[in-house]
């Protein structure tokens, strides 16, 4: 079966500091990777997206970037956070042959920038 | 781009009542409609979706049903309990697209005994 791995679960990180997020998903090839945001009153929004080892597309501009080193790890960076980057960060996953359809979670990590 | 609309922002409804969510949509190409199920300090869950050849779909409890005229779909709960108590999210995409899946602002749904 398939599984999705998301760490750490919980992040405190001062402002400006850099960001590294990861998550790895088993079970399954050539998957469907994305990096959601859950932000209090905005629901889920998606930041990154990747159909492919190296192809990552960026919904929204942002102090954050994303890299998919290997095909089933995605990683969310970023340079310097800024306060603004706080927030419940997911990582998700789809068949690569039913795209958008069907995304299994990550259980999420809470990134407070202080 | 597409939009999704969610309304209300939060329902409360006594155990045993119905529940309805509501959202609308901009693209009339979108043609996936799925729905997700977050319980507080857990990740999202799909738990049902419906596509643009059908107007409702039914799962014991829940159904959704499709306006396509209208790009409105809603969420129906039968006979709440307490374990629906919850954030609820639709989404739209166009399904086999490369594109993205747009989540509403979610719905928080609290079952009261």
């Amino acid at each position: 079966s398939q599984t999705i791995h998301q760490w750490p679960a919980t992040l405190v990180q001062p402002v400006g500091s850099p960001l590294s997020l990861e998550c790895t998903v088993e079970g399954t090839s050539n998957p469907n990777l994305y990096w959601y945001r859950q932000a209090a009153g905005r629901g889920l929004q998606l930041l990154f997206y990747s159909v492919g080892i190296g192809q990552i597309s960026s919904e929204v501009p942002q102090n954050l970037s994303a890299s998919r080193p290997q095909d089933r790890q995605f990683i969310l960076s970023s340079k310097k956070l800024l306060l603004s980057d706080s927030g419940f960060y997911l990582c998700a996953w789809s068949h690569m042959r039913t795209t958008n359809e069907k995304l299994f979670f990550g259980s999420g990590t809470q990134l407070s920038v202080l | 781009g597409e939009n999704v609309e969610q309304h209300p922002s939060t329902l409360s409804v006594q155990e045993g009542d119905s529940a309805v969510i509501k959202c609308t949509y901009s693209d009339s190409a979108s043609n996936y409609f799925p729905w997700y199920k977050q319980e507080l300090g857990k990740r999202p869950q799909l738990i049902i979706d419906i596509r643009s050849n059908v107007g409702e779909k039914k799962d014991q409890r829940i159904a959704v049903t499709l306006n396509k005229t209208a790009k409105h779909f809603s969420l129906h709960i039968t006979e709440t309990q307490p374990e629906d108590s919850a954030v609820y999210f639709c989404a739209a995409s166009i399904e086999g697209s490369q594109g993205n899946l747009i989540f509403g602002k979610g719905t928080k749904l609290s079952v009261k005994p």
